[in-house]
């Protein structure tokens, strides 16, 4: 079974700095999808980050990039010029891109979460 | 607007007593799954379901039933709560083509307190 985890529970940083938050997963497999959400506190779930596996160049998503190694098992987020809206929980997550009986396995996996502060 | 449905967003019940917490997406998603949200563990998933007719467990379904009668909706059922099912639920759905990357959309969540 694959697990993901972020060992950062909490992390803060000052506004227009940049901050980078953890994540590491386990899997046997070789196929699969990576993705960072972000949790504000309305509890809506947005995703932030998309990664795939087969493709060794980072994922950029405006003030948003990973850092993908693969054979470390690692993706980390960095966002750099942080704004106080980014404050949030952040979720790392891994999902298969195995395709069994004709359909894709759809399972999300998530990590524990890592809450970010942002300081003005 | 596409989009997925929860109801309630809040909910108290007392242990024993027999809810439903709604699903419905206009998407016409045919992969639709659960999660339930608790400090320190992140979301794990307790069903899914890859079409109508077609549901099976995911990492913690002890203690939740689900159904697919209809495409648009997956409701979650718990039969007999217990304190231990007090979290954050969250549904989501994905189009489901094989071997595209797809994302998976989320509902606004429903908080459960049970005592």
């Amino acid at each position: 079974a694959q697990t993901v985890t972020q060992s950062q529970p909490e992390m803060s940083v000052q506004e227009a700095e940049t901050v980078t938050l953890s994540c590491t997963y386990d899997t046997s497999e070789s196929d699969y999808y990576l993705f960072w959400y972000k949790q504000p506190p309305s509890r809506q779930m947005i995703l932030v980050i998309r990664q795939e596996a087969y493709k060794q160049q980072n994922a950029t998503e405006n003030r948003f990039s990973v850092n993908f190694q693969k054979a470390a098992k690692s993706f980390s987020l960095k966002i750099s010029d942080s704004q106080l809206g980014d404050a949030a929980m952040y979720f790392c997550a891994y999902r298969s891109a195995i395709v069994r009986g004709g359909t894709s396995y759809g399972k999300l996996t998530f990590g524990q979460g890592t809450i970010l502060t942002v300081h003005p | 607007e596409a989009q997925v449905t929860q109801n309630p967003r809040y909910l108290i019940t007392v242990t024993g007593k027999k809810l439903t917490v709604t699903c419905s997406q206009n998407m016409n998603h045919e992969y639709m799954s659960w999660y339930r949200q608790d400090p320190g563990l992140g979301l794990r998933q307790i069903y899914y379901s890859m079409n109508v007719e077609v549901t099976d467990k995911g990492d913690v379904p002890e203690g939740y039933k689900v159904s697919r009668k209809e495409k648009r909706n997956f409701p979650l059922i718990l039969e007999s709560p217990s304190p231990n099912q007090t979290s954050l639920y969250f549904c989501a759905s994905r189009e489901t083509l094989q071997g595209a990357y797809t994302e998976a959309f989320f509902g606004q969540g429903t908080r459960l307190t049970v005592v």
